[in-house]
C-alpha cells in the first residue's frame, strides 16, 4: 500500500488560533484514519472515515473525508496547550496491515 | 487503555549483540504489529502476526525476525543489533484485520532501544 502524504510536518500555533493538518493519497481510500500521540507518549486512536464527503466532530476537532476519498483533514478549533502532540492519519495498507503519514507535528504557546 | 505491555521498556546495548522486545496481550485480538518511529519517518511497519504461528513482513524488516507461539505474545528480535536500529518500537494489537475495514491500533506505551 502506498504512503500518504501529511502536511505540514510542524505547525506552531498561539493558544485559541485554529489548526489544520492534511493526509493526502494518490489512490483512493477505503476509509482513513486517525491517531493522536502526545509528547512521550504512544499513538491513540481519535476516529476513523468511510463514507465519501464525510464529516465528524469531537469536541472542537472536525475530521474530514474528502468527495474523492483521496484526502482527508483534522482541524482544531480554538486550540489549548492540551492538544500538543503528534497527529497521524493512517490508511489500510492491504493485508491487514495499517500504514502512518509522517505525522504533523503541533505546538501551542500558551 | 487496553491491556498491552512491553518489555523491557528501555534498553541500551552494543553492535552486534541479539535483543529481544516482548509484547504482551490480555485482550485476546487476533492481529498484533511492531512499528518502529524515528525522527522525519513517523510509524513505520517492521513485522504483523494474524495469528499463532502466523507472521509476515512490513516495510522494513530487514534485521529483524519476529515469532508468536501464543496469542497474548509477539517477540520481536535483533539478531545482531545495528545502530541504525536505535529507535522506539511500538506493538500494536487490533482485534479485526485490514480487510475489515475496522483495524483500529490499541498501541503499547513503546520501548526504547539505543544501539551504542
Amino acid at each position: 500500500g502506498q504512503q500518504v502524504m501529511q502536511i505540514p510536518q510542524y505547525q506552531h500555533v498561539q493558544e485559541g488560533e485554529d489548526f489544520t493538518t492534511y493526509c493526502n493519497s494518490s489512490t483512493t481510500l477505503s476509509n482513513i484514519q486517525w491517531y493522536k500521540q502526545r509528547p512521550g507518549g504512544h499513538p491513540v486512536f481519535l476516529i476513523q472515515l468511510v463514507k465519501s464527503g464525510e464529516v465528524k466532530k469531537q469536541k472542537r476537532l472536525t475530521f474530514q473525508f474528502g468527495e474523492a476519498k483521496k484526502n482527508s483533514s483534522l482541524h482544531i478549533t480554538a486550540t489549548q496547550t492540551t492538544d500538543v502532540g503528534t497527529y497521524f492519519c493512517a490508511r489500510e495498507g492491504g493485508s491487514e496491515k495499517l500504514v502512518f503519514g509522517k505525522g504533523t507535528k503541533l505546538t501551542v504557546n500558551p | 487503555d487496553a491491556g498491552i505491555t512491553q518489555s523491557p521498556r528501555h534498553k541500551v546495548t552494543e553492535t552486534g549483540t541479539p535483543v529481544t522486545l516482548r509484547c504482551h496481550q490480555t485482550e485476546n485480538h487476533r492481529y498484533m504489529y511492531w512499528y518502529r518511529q524515528d525522527p522525519g519517518h513517523g510509524l513505520r511497519l517492521i513485522h504483523y502476526s494474524y495469528g499463532v504461528k502466523d507472521t509476515d513482513k512490513g516495510e522494513v524488516s530487514d534485521g529483524y525476525s519476529v515469532s508468536r507461539s501464543k496469542t497474548e505474545d509477539f517477540l520481536l528480535t535483533l539478531e545482531s543489533a545495528t545502530s541504525s536500529q536505535t529507535s522506539v518500537y511500538f506493538c500494536a494489537i487490533s482485534e479485526y484485520g485490514g480487510s475489515s475495514g475496522a483495524n483500529v491500533l490499541t498501541f503499547g506505551a513503546g520501548s526504547r532501544l539505543t544501539v551504542l
